[in-house]
């Protein structure tokens, strides 16, 4: 079975700072990487993912995440936040891009403060 | 536009009744996915189904049942035998793309 970890479950940070994210999964197979955002009350939104290809990936609202295999990372980095980032983020892990399940992190609550 | 309609809202229950959480998507999406998500547990699979009549249980699917007779549907039933059934609950479909998310509906006993 798959599982990933967050390992930050808050993260204040101020606003126009840099922030990362932290994600690790375990998997002996090749795995799909996802980022997801949360805001209060809503569904998940797709921030960015990693199927294939370049291990440096660009998502919306200016994130960025890198892929490590060796150390089964996933890590999610914005260079300046702002404060329409707060939010709940969640790392999620599949074995296919189709018919399987994901494997949700328990998220990270990130605060930008003013 | 394309999406998945979760309804309703907001819902209340007393002890001991069953409700029906509603999930349709227009999205032509094979597989859907129910999700409960409690504070500081992330997102817990309730069931899903890769294809219409067809559909497994997840890791905490006592007290739920679900249906799948229509390609666009996946209603979801919280039942008396789930004793602590106040949560947010998601409903997914997926593709190639990953997951697409539902607004959520959040079910609160009284």
């Amino acid at each position: 079975a798959q599982s990933v970890t967050q390992l930050d479950s808050q993260v204040p940070v101020f606003e126009e700072a840099p922030v990362e994210l932290r994600c690790n999964y375990s998997s002996s197979v090749s795995v799909y990487l996802f980022w997801y955002v949360q805001y209060p009350n809503q569904g998940l939104q797709l921030l960015l993912k990693y199927l294939s290809g370049s291990t440096l990936v660009k998502g919306i609202n200016g994130f960025e995440a890198e892929f490590n295999k060796s150390q089964t990372s996933f890590h999610l980095r914005k260079p300046s936040v702002h404060i329409s980032d707060t939010a709940e983020y969640f790392c999620a892990v599949s074995v296919s891009n189709t018919g399987n399940q994901f494997y949700f992190g328990t998220g990270t609550s990130l605060t930008v403060i003013p | 536009d394309g999406g998945i309609t979760q309804s309703p809202k907001y819902l209340f229950r007393k002890e001991g009744q069953n409700v029906t959480l509603s999930c349709e998507q227009n999205l032509n999406h094979d597989a859907m996915y129910w999700y409960r998500q409690d504070p500081g547990q992330g997102l817990r699979l309730i069931y899903y189904s890769q294809i219409v009549n067809d559909f497994q249980k997840g890791d905490i699917a006592e007290g739920y049942s679900v249906s799948r007779e229509k390609k666009e549907s996946f209603p979801l039933t919280v039942t008396s035998a789930q004793k602590n059934p106040t949560a947010f609950y998601l409903c997914a479909t997926e593709d190639w793309n990953g997951y697409t998310f539902g607004s959520g509906t959040r079910l609160t006993v009284v």
